[in-house]
């Protein structure tokens, strides 16, 4: 089993439209997570954390179930900017250092 | 700008070439990481430096050599590549450990092929 699993999508959406994506990971002693998100043929950048009371950034809202464990990031009002792959990311400590986890990605594709 | 130069962005080589692929961060961290992404997979993990001491290998071949002289420089040297190698190499940094350590930074990546 994969330590991060995601929908690899394309989740193909109207400009305006509500999208969900949900992640979950294997490792119960995970301590942090984040939503990165990857333009095509760029760099990973830093989208939001993901509190456990859960956390809104603008149009964006994070949730974690850590019983389930589970993350989710929904987008409101998609914009056609929002079109890119998003990356789940869980951390936890391994040899003295945080170890960072990255799913495969879920690509979104928003359109006019 | 995110604070982490990584060049050359683009590479071609032979598979009996040698080159080095050079990270500088200018944010103050004190971790420093190569990560290898392939078409479709998750970032993989190659190697980790915390203050300036290798903390993680992550099981890579030995053709892949990392180089870190000191917290704001890390370099990646390459040799007898294989085309399976053909991916993008990111470099990143991070406040570790410590309550911001686990958001990395990145730079923009060297998109390597191997011929």
């Amino acid at each position: 089993r994969k330590e991060v699993e995601q929908d690899p999508g394309p989740f193909n959406v109207p400009e305006g439209a509500t999208v969900a994506f949900n992640c979950t990971y294997s490792n119960s002693a995970s301590q942090s997570f984040f939503w990165y998100r990857q333009d095509c043929r760029k760099e990973p950048k830093l989208l939001m954390s993901v509190y456990s009371s859960g956390n809104e950034d603008g149009r964006f809202t994070a949730q974690l179930n850590r019983a389930s464990q589970y993350i989710s990031l929904l987008i409101r009002d998609s914009k056609l900017s929002d079109s890119a792959t998003y990356l789940c990311v869980v951390t936890h400590v391994s040899g003295g250092y945080n170890k960072l986890i990255f799913g495969a990605g879920t690509r979104l594709a928003v359109h006019p | 700008e995110t604070g982490v130069t990584q060049t050359p962005r683009h590479l071609v080589m032979g598979m009996t070439n040698k080159k080095s692929l050079k990270c500088e961060q200018h944010l103050g961290h004190n971790a420093m990481y190569w990560y290898k992404q392939s078409a479709k997979k998750p970032l993989e993990l190659m190697f980790v430096y915390s203050l300036e001491e290798r903390v993680e290998n992550n099981s890579v071949p030995s053709r892949f050599s990392p180089e870190c002289p000191n917290s704001s420089h890390l370099f990646l040297h390459l040799h007898t590549l294989q085309p399976e190698d053909s991916a993008l190499y990111l470099c990143a940094s991070s406040q570790d450990p410590g309550q911001g350590g686990r958001k990395l930074f990145f730079g923009s990546g060297t998109q390597l092929s191997v011929l």
